[in-house]
């Protein structure tokens, strides 16, 4: 079945960075862009970007330019969301999700917990 | 601050009906589809309607997207517990050139 499945969750240190996989299985990868999306604690959900499965070419979200990353493999039909500089307001939830036509997102990851604490 | 306006909750009887309405502008739901995601607690957001009101396969018929103007609104009959969940809509702002969301609505089924 159509499904990405991302790593698991992570602890840092402030000033850490981290590295967040979203592999895609059960269609083809490279076509449908692939979304990024956060969810702080008991917050909604904000859409930081998305990269174009094609092209390589990503495409971030005011805010969400500078520290955050992503990539692909598209050997290995995987997406990346690298974040640097880590600070304690990115603890939050990250999503990935392949967009089928301008934020019509289906699947979802099942989320990657990023906790940033000393 | 969400650029789509939601209600923070709604609630009602099993069995009953409840809509959630989503409300923007011309830049976003005013000229673009609108997406209805269903996120039960401890999981990831699920789409429950596409393009203002196509349902996926399986999702049942028991959920409706309609929209006019620059407002959509979320219909959901014959209310289960299994239906309490977070509910947010989403669409692309052509002005901002983004992804936009609603903050939320937490659905109680009393």
């Amino acid at each position: 079945q159509v499904q990405l499945v991302q790593s698991g969750s992570e602890l840092k240190n402030p000033g850490a960075s981290v590295k967040v996989s979203c592999k895609a299985s059960g269609y083809m990868f490279i076509g449908p862009s692939i979304n990024w999306l956060r969810q702080a604690p008991g917050q909604g959900l904000e859409w930081m970007g998305w990269i174009n499965t094609n092209t390589g070419n990503p495409t971030y979200a005011q805010g969400f330019t500078g520290r955050f990353v992503f990539s692909l493999d598209t050997s290995v039909s995987t997406a990346y969301l690298q974040i640097s500089s880590l600070e304690a307001e990115d603890t939050a939830v990250y999503y990935c999700a392949r967009d089928l036509h301008y934020i019509r997102f289906d699947p979802w990851g099942q989320g990657t917990l990023v906790t940033v604490s000393s | 601050q969400s650029v789509l306006t939601q209600p923070p909750s709604v609630s009602a009887a099993p069995g009953q009906k409840v809509t959630i309405s989503c409300s923007g502008s011309s830049s976003d739901i005013g000229n673009n589809y609108v997406s209805w995601y269903q996120q039960l607690p401890g999981t990831a957001p699920k789409l429950l309607i596409y393009d203002d009101n196509k349902r996926p396969s399986g999702i049942p018929d028991r959920f409706s997207g309609s929209k006019s103007g620059t407002s959509a609104t979320l219909g959901i009959t014959g209310l289960q517990t299994g239906d309490e969940a977070d509910y947010y809509c989403g669409t692309w702002d052509g002005s901002l050139t983004a992804g936009v969301f609603g903050g939320g609505t937490k659905l109680t089924v009393l």
